[in-house]
């Protein structure tokens, strides 16, 4: 059973450019999570998908925005990249009758930004 | 806002040694979570507590919640070097507050043989 499934796994854009990062959750999960990881630091929130909806925003500027396929899979875009959103992006599954109980990671997208 | 801090920050000990990190927050939180991350890897769940004072074992671990369910600690008993990675601990606040998890920044544990 194919667990959460990241795309790409890294990539390399220039300050102003957008990009789009794609994730297929784990069979069976129908809520979709993001998490910017800096290096070093713990995961912060920056959305949580379920039903094609943004159910809950973390502290990021709208130049984030995201979607939620019917296939339950997700994809985050950035526009106008910065410098400081290098980062790891990771995405997260679960089922959302479960949520509490933790969450299947992906191995994330390493995102670098020249 | 609901944050959580762990330390120590940074643990680097011999293999065989005993050791413990703290998960601490001002907050309620209706469960809490340990994952273990590997360089270049996701967060890998390791445990979930749920009830306030419960106590967890997996093996050499020991997980306990706070009976205030507003901290957690991870003890390791005779650390070896496949231990090493980057402990995390996440606490959902609740569902009003919507399903989120919030993390810790992290331990560092290098266990050196």
């Amino acid at each position: 059973d194919a667990g959460v499934t990241q795309s790409p796994t890294h990539l390399i854009k220039t300050r102003g450019q957008q990009v789009t990062l794609r994730c297929s959750p784990k069979s069976g999960h129908d809520t979709v999570s993001w998490y910017q990881q800096a290096l070093g630091q713990g995961p912060q929130f920056i959305f949580q998908y379920y039903e094609e909806e943004e159910r809950q925003r973390g502290n990021f500027p709208d130049r984030f925005s995201g979607h939620q396929f019917p296939n339950y899979s997700s994809e985050l875009n950035v526009n106008a990249l910065l410098l400081g959103d290098s980062a790891l992006y990771l995405c997260a599954s679960s089922p959302m009758n479960r949520v509490m109980n933790g969450y299947t990671f992906g191995s994330g997208t390493r995102l670098t930004v020249v | 806002t609901q944050l959580l801090e762990q330390s120590p920050q940074f643990l680097s000990i011999q293999e065989g040694e005993n050791l413990t990190v703290y998960c601490n927050s001002s907050s309620v939180f209706s469960s809490l979570q340990w994952y273990r991350q590997e360089p270049g890897e996701g967060p890998v769940l390791l445990v979930t507590v749920v009830t306030g004072g419960e106590v967890k074992k997996l093996k050499r671990l020991t997980f306990q919640f706070g009976d205030a369910r507003k901290d957690s600690s991870l003890h390791i008993t005779a650390a070896q070097p496949g231990d090493t990675g980057l402990y995390l601990c996440a606490g959902a606040p609740g569902a009003e507050y919507g399903n989120k998890l919030v993390f810790g920044a992290g331990t560092i544990l290098r266990v050196k043989s």
